[in-house]
């Protein structure tokens, strides 16, 4: 147990409607990162917050994405409109420092029909 | 952008036998780090390299970092069922602020 928990740990949706994702990171991080993984590849990074403020976002992050960190603890990431080429697995990870390690949770596995 | 890449893509061994993967960063990495995946599950961080050169075993395992800090290598000594997995090297770019880049992960099975 890393102690980054998510939520929900699986997620079948419809094409065209909204999810939104939920990560609890390790309670003194206050660098948490969003990942999206596909089978077979490797973390692509989408977003990072360094406590409250969104410091860096992938390009592979369309308008149709949005994550938030409102009070520098939890986040949540959104995705409106969503199409099968969103189906992934939807990782969160925090970490005190740069040059720290980061731990991961055990991702939110999202299925767009 | 910046890249990270793997080799091989997948590798099977027979129990007992030695593996090695390989990472290489097209820029200039502040670290490295390596993760290891079991199917279905998330990425578990096994080390971090951050100096130049820098060499760390761990047991069975044995983690480089090369001189230019753009390529790394991890080896597995007498491989054992319980190694098998996706190693995945990730780096923090020295230029791009606190973003990590995986590489695309190494696949070993093991076969006993």
């Amino acid at each position: 147990d890393t102690g980054v928990s998510q939520d929900p740990r699986h997620k079948i949706t419809k094409r065209g409607q909204n999810v939104t994702f939920r990560c609890d990171p390790i309670s003194e991080h206050n660098r948490l990162y969003w990942y999206r993984q596909t089978l077979g590849q490797g973390p692509e990074f989408l977003t990072y917050f360094q406590n409250e403020a969104q410091l860096e976002k992938s390009r592979l992050l369309s308008d149709r994405f949005s994550a938030e960190r409102p009070k520098g603890s939890f986040s949540t990431l959104e995705i409106q409109r969503t199409e099968q080429g969103d189906s992934a697995m939807y990782l969160c990870a925090s970490r005190w420092d740069r040059q720290e390690t980061q731990y991961f949770g055990p991702g939110t596995r999202l299925l767009v029909l | 952008g910046q890249q990270v890449m793997q080799i091989p893509q997948y590798q099977h061994v027979q129990e007992g036998e030695d593996f090695t993967t390989y990472c290489n960063s097209s820029t200039t990495l502040s670290n490295i780090q390596w993760y290891k995946q079991r199917p279905g599950g998330h990425p578990v961080f096994l080390i971090q390299l951050v100096k130049s050169g820098e060499v760390k075993k761990q047991k069975r395992l044995t983690f480089q970092f090369g001189e230019a800090k753009k390529n790394s290598s991890l080896h597995i000594t007498a491989t054992q069922t319980t190694d098998v997995g996706t190693y995945f090297c990730a780096g923090d770019s020295e230029t791009s602020y606190d973003k990590v880049i995986f590489g695309p992960g190494t696949s070993l099975s093991v076969i006993p």
